[in-house]
């Protein structure tokens, strides 16, 4: 059993259109993130949920928005994509906020 | 400055080699730190955890913490080419957020 997991592993898609990408944890974690991992390799956290609450929220266009629907589970909705969205996206959880992170596979975002 | 540094290589090593990867921080406030694995389009895999300073080993790899020298290490003995990888250090104060090195591309020659 895959301890995180995304899904779509692989997104292409249109500028302006909105897309979701979802994450499920079976670790029983409380805290859930989502990175952004860009053409050099530099990880780059941009949200965090510690029991459904959002706890970090970088700098980052409100074009995104994450939900999570319960302590398992943290999409990410992505409005009207850009070219520089494209993006390897990484999602990770932890046990409380001091406990080792663990990834997920990533989905690969390409805006065209 | 970068919050941590880390030299991006790329790196080559005969495989059986002994390699040390680096990073060094700016916040003294950290005291989680970590090593993590990347395979070509997979997800980052944690190889070690440690808290504060001293060092810690598991198998082939040690991980070295210094904060008063504000620099971390991990060794790799004996290397294989199944080691070919990107390495990333990252670390945390408390509850705050992870933050990454840029990562270190490794390729062990066989």
């Amino acid at each position: 059993d895959t301890a995180v997991s995304q899904t779509p592993k692989y997104l292409v898609t249109q500028m302006g259109n909105d897309k979701s990408i979802k994450c499920e944890q079976n670790l029983g974690h409380d805290t859930m993130y989502w990175y952004k991992q860009d053409s050099k390799k530099f990880l780059k956290i941009m949200f965090s949920y510690n029991n459904k609450e959002l706890i970090i929220n970088e700098t980052v266009p409100n074009r995104f928005s994450p939900k999570s629907p319960d302590k398992a589970h943290l999409n990410l909705h992505i409005n009207s994509l850009e070219l520089g969205d494209s993006a390897v996206y990484f999602c990770a959880s932890s046990q409380a906020r001091q406990g080792q992170a663990f990834f997920g596979q990533g989905t690969r975002l390409t805006v065209v | 400055q970068k919050e941590v540094e880390q030299d991006p290589g790329p790196l080559s090593v005969p495989e059986g080699a002994i390699v040390s990867l680096n990073c060094t921080y700016s916040n003294s406030a950290f005291q989680y730190f970590m090593w993590y694995r990347q395979y070509s389009r997979k997800g980052p895999e944690l190889l070690m955890y440690t808290y504060s300073s001293g060092n810690k080993e598991d198998g082939r790899f040690t991980a070295q913490v210094d904060k008063s020298s504000k620099y971390i290490s991990l060794f790799i003995r004996d290397s294989q080419p199944s080691d070919s990888a990107t390495y990333l250090c990252a670390m945390k104060s408390g509850n705050e957020k992870l933050t990454f090195g840029t990562g270190t591309r490794l390729t062990i020659i066989p």
